[in-house]
């Protein structure tokens, strides 16, 4: 069965920390891969997408295809990174909809 | 994404009372999809809609349905509200490709006394 996980639901770092933000997946084949993340009372946006291989806010996340894993990484947290990030395979079958995992809370703290 | 709104914000209800929860877009994608969102469990797919003649069930369709009256219009209904329904629940949109980014509404909180 297709299935993402989240390993962490709170994670708490320092300023200036490094993050990482762990998401793992169950899947024969290769799917496309997405952050989503929810700031405080604001809509849940796209984040990062594997495909473009673009660097948001400094965040960066690698295919690990032996793991399968795409951890989300950033080298220094800034404390408006606080908020809940989803992790968001997106299977091939069935029209390619996403499936989003459980969940990490991030808290930066000073 | 002011483009993708959603009717009411906020909604408090009796149980076996009907609901109706509204979702509108003007970016104009085919694509349309409502979820809930629990803590612990994130977010959960309750039914898909690909076009207007298309509607899929998701993962927890159970005690739902949906009517996909235009491209832009997409509701989400509970017949008989039950507290277990209590959630906070997302309407989102995507382009035809496949995996396309979704674009996500602001969110209804439902509360089922």
């Amino acid at each position: 069965a297709q299935r993402v996980t989240q390993p962490e639901k709170l994670l708490s770092v320092f300023k200036g920390a490094p993050v990482e933000l762990k998401c793992n997946y169950s899947y024969s084949g290769s799917p496309e891969l997405f952050w989503y993340v929810q700031y405080s009372r604001q809509r849940l946006q796209l984040l990062l997408r594997h495909i473009s291989r673009e660097s948001i806010k400094g965040f960066t996340a690698d295919l690990n295809k032996g793991e399968t894993s795409f951890h989300l990484k950033k080298p220094f947290a800034q404390e408006e990174d606080s908020a809940m990030y989803y992790c968001a395979p997106a299977f091939t079958g069935g029209g390619n909809k996403l499936t989003f995992g459980t969940g990490t809370q991030l808290k930066v703290e000073l | 994404d002011a483009d993708v709104t959603q009717t009411p914000r906020n909604r408090i209800t009796k149980t076996g009372k009907r609901i109706m929860l509204e979702c509108s877009q003007t970016k104009g994608h085919d694509r349309m999809y409502w979820y809930r969102q629990d803590p612990g469990l994130g977010l959960r797919l309750i039914y898909y809609s690909f076009d207007v003649k298309d509607i899929n069930k998701g993962e927890i369709s159970d005690g739902y349905s949906v009517s996909r009256q235009a491209q832009a219009k997409f509701s989400l209904s509970l017949e008989s509200a039950i507290p277990n329904q209590t959630a906070l629940y997302f309407c989102a949109t995507s382009q035809r490709e496949s995996a396309d980014t979704q674009y996500f509404g602001p969110g209804t909180r439902l509360t089922v006394l």
